[in-house]
């Protein structure tokens, strides 16, 4: 398997730009997470999916940002518009819903570098 | 709010040595704790884990301890190898699918 996929691995645009980040899940995976990672935060969850339909968005920051997940294999990440403070990685990663609960290990894609001037 | 805290964002130990990472936290209702590992321009990947049931759990070189009375976590790594040079983020779960990440701790490992 390609693991999960992400593109594009570097975007640089303007402030009040939209950007779409974008995942690709691996094959057969239930659960999808995206995260913002910071040197003051870590990693933090953004939102995630489950069998394609949002379970949980409370970590997404504001309004400019919405995810979609139109089928099992792919996903997207919306900041409209972009501010500097959006500057940072993005990772989604997905796993199975197999062993219950949440002990299924988390696979993470390459990332997203933003970067928002 | 910092419900998982990794006070030392860096770590230097020498080739060989015993290299330890250590993780806090504050929710009691944790049951279920991991460390990833990350390269540069990589994704996080999963080391080891340890449920709350247990207080000690090994892999090889890797060992994780849980001292719940404390809420400490910590990742011993020995002997360390310089292909170890990375950053270790802490995370954990409370009986839900949501990962709760530290901040992380960069490790180097040199000669």
């Amino acid at each position: 398997d390609a693991g999960v996929i992400q593109s594009p691995r570097h975007e640089v645009t303007e402030m009040g730009q939209e950007v779409t980040l974008r995942c690709k899940p691996i094959s057969g995976h239930d659960y999808l997470f995206w995260y913002r990672q910071t040197m003051m935060r870590g990693l933090e969850l953004l939102i995630y999916f489950n069998n394609n339909v949002p379970i949980d968005d409370s970590g997404m920051p504001e309004d400019r940002f919405s995810a979609k997940m139109p089928n099992a294999s792919f996903s997207t990440l919306k900041i409209q518009p972009s501010e500097p403070r959006d500057s940072a990685v993005y990772f989604c990663a997905s796993r199975t819903g197999l062993a219950g609960g949440n002990t299924d290990t988390q696979y993470f894609g390459p990332g997203t570098r933003l970067t928002v001037l | 709010d910092q419900q998982v805290k990794q006070n030392s964002p860096s770590l230097s130990v020498q080739e060989g040595r015993i290299s330890i990472l250590n993780c806090d936290y504050t929710n009691s209702m944790f049951d279920y704790f991991l460390w990833y590992k990350k390269y540069p321009a990589e994704g996080p990947t999963f080391l080891i884990s340890i449920s709350s049931i247990k207080d000690k759990n090994e892999d090889g070189r890797f060992t994780v301890f849980l001292n719940k009375s404390a809420k400490h976590l910590s990742l011993h790594i020995v002997p360390s190898q310089p292909g170890d040079s990375a950053v270790y983020f802490c995370a954990a779960s409370a009986w839900t699918d949501k990962l709760i990440f530290g901040t992380g701790t960069r490790l180097q490992v040199f000669p």
